[in-house]
């Protein structure tokens, strides 16, 4: 199985700031990568397809890059509404992993 | 507007079966693959395994693979997650989602998710 290790697992942060989630995968994937924000109590939300294709309806504000092993996913400029948990996962094969997540958090 | 509606929370016992559902609607049920992930309490997201409603082609994780059942009913635009006799360690929320297909597979629309608790 491909193991995905994002970093970190949490972090604090204040409005305004810019945000960089960083995901690891075991072995390469090519761009088969997505993220995803899930706020407490609710269904995750599709934010990225491909590494870096924003999925319908999603703000500018977030970006995505990478290929091969090693992707971030950006937020510009952090909103209230950004406090979330961020997971990443591989589609490149199954069986489809994600990380562990990371929090972040008001400062 | 692609909606993928589950159906409501469940509280049963050790050993018992269960059946929960997700239906879709405001797009080709049987043109899109349909997927499950588990969140235990607390925990991260944890892929199931896939269904293409359209043949019933259906993926599953070797973690999943025998301990649940993944089926559609394309009659009614439904996908279903079961279990034939349920134990504490299932206690989870279970979400479906839909897959968009260009050349791979990627979620893009969710569920609401189905809380399942398994106590005595």
């Amino acid at each position: 199985d491909i193991q995905m290790t994002q970093s970190p697992s949490s972090l604090s942060a204040s409005v305004g700031d810019r945000v960089t989630i960083t995901c690891r995968a075991s072995q390469g994937i090519s761009n088969y990568l997505a993220w995803f924000q899930q706020k407490p109590g609710k269904a995750p939300k599709s934010l990225i397809y491909a590494a870096s294709s924003l999925q319908s309806g999603v703000p500018s504000k977030f970006s995505g890059s990478g290929s091969g092993t090693d992707f971030t996913l950006t937020i510009s400029s952090l909103q209230p509404e950004d406090f979330a948990t961020y997971y990443c996962q591989q589609y490149n094969s199954y069986p489809w992993t994600f990380g562990q997540g990371t929090k972040v958090e008001i400062k | 507007e692609v909606q993928l509606v589950q159906s409501g929370a469940e509280v049963k016992k050790p050993g018992e079966s269960l059946k929960i559902s997700c239906k879709g609607s405001g797009y080709s049920f049987t043109s899109y693959w349909i997927g499950w992930v588990r969140q235990m309490p607390g925990k991260g997201l944890e892929w199931m395994g896939i269904i293409y409603p359209g043949d019933s082609d259906t993926r599953y994780s070797p973690s999943f693979q025998g301990q649940v059942t993944i089926s559609a009913d394309k009659s009614i635009s439904t996908a279903y997650l079961q279990w034939s006799s349920l134990k504490a360690s299932d206690t989870a929320m279970y979400y479906c989602a839909r897959l968009f297909h260009s050349n791979y597979l990627y979620f893009d629309y969710w569920g609401q998710g189905t809380l399942v608790t398994v106590s005595s």
